[in-house]
């Protein structure tokens, strides 16, 4: 299994608070991904990362902002967290674009 | 705007049965589509990857087909196993960007023993 670990693994906040989700790999690939899976909506695409400091929304990227200023490393924040922010987030990773991504075990964030 | 759709959405089989899950995209400029399994409360887990130029791949019991000019792809699972069950998904990467990945909704597979 490719290493990425994701912390913490389930969190429960309050309206108006900040959240913030770490994302970590010991696989060293330069491309990593947040999303987020909702019944009725399956998994859409927050933000991803191509490289150190260089990130781009994705479909649902609206209230999240993402940073990574190591490889390793790819954080994920709600700066005011809403219920509609409820919500299973998946890290994954992949080495090359257009490529197998790997997936890390979620974590369950609940709001409110 | 790619859209993935899957059927169906929930499948009961009983164990041994030989079984397909159906996949459609609606842009076939797609760069490459992949099946993931996921189990309850887990992340996902790759199953099998096709590049566009493909037509299928084999994985064990596994075989997955492409067909882009029709925008769909198949799942085979042969002589199904109650440790098959669990969601199925597919999703397309774009063929522009190559960073887009678009996941169809998901077939449960409960395999009866």
């Amino acid at each position: 299994d490719a290493g990425i670990t994701q912390s913490p693994r389930h969190k429960v906040t309050e309206t108006g608070t900040p959240v913030t989700l770490r994302c970590h790999q010991t696989e060293n690939h330069r491309y990593m991904y947040w999303y987020r899976q909702d019944p009725g909506h399956g998994l859409r695409l927050i933000h991803y990362s191509y490289g150190v400091k260089d990130t781009d929304k994705g479909e649902v990227s609206d209230g999240y902002s993402v940073s990574r200023s190591k490889t390793e490393d790819f954080l994920l924040t709600l700066e005011s967290a809403t219920s509609s922010q409820t919500s299973v987030y998946f890290c994954a990773i992949t080495p090359f674009k257009g490529e197998t991504q790997y997936f890390g075990p979620g974590t369950r964030l609940l709001v409110l | 705007k790619q859209e993935v759709t899957q059927i169906p959405a929930a499948l009961s089989v009983p164990e041994g049965e030989n079984l397909v899950l159906n996949c459609s995209f609606t842009d076939s400029a797609i760069y490459n589509l992949q099946w993931f399994r996921q189990d309850p409360g887990k992340g996902l887990t790759s199953l099998l990857l096709i590049q566009s130029s493909q037509r299928e791949q084999t994985s064990g019991r596994l075989n997955a087909s492409l067909d882009k000019s029709s925008g769909r792809s198949t799942l085979y699972i042969a002589a199904s196993q109650p440790g098959d069950s669990a969601t199925y998904l597919c999703a397309v990467i774009e063929g522009t960007s190559y960073d887009k990945v678009i996941f169809g909704p998901g077939t449960s597979l409960s395999v009866i023993p």
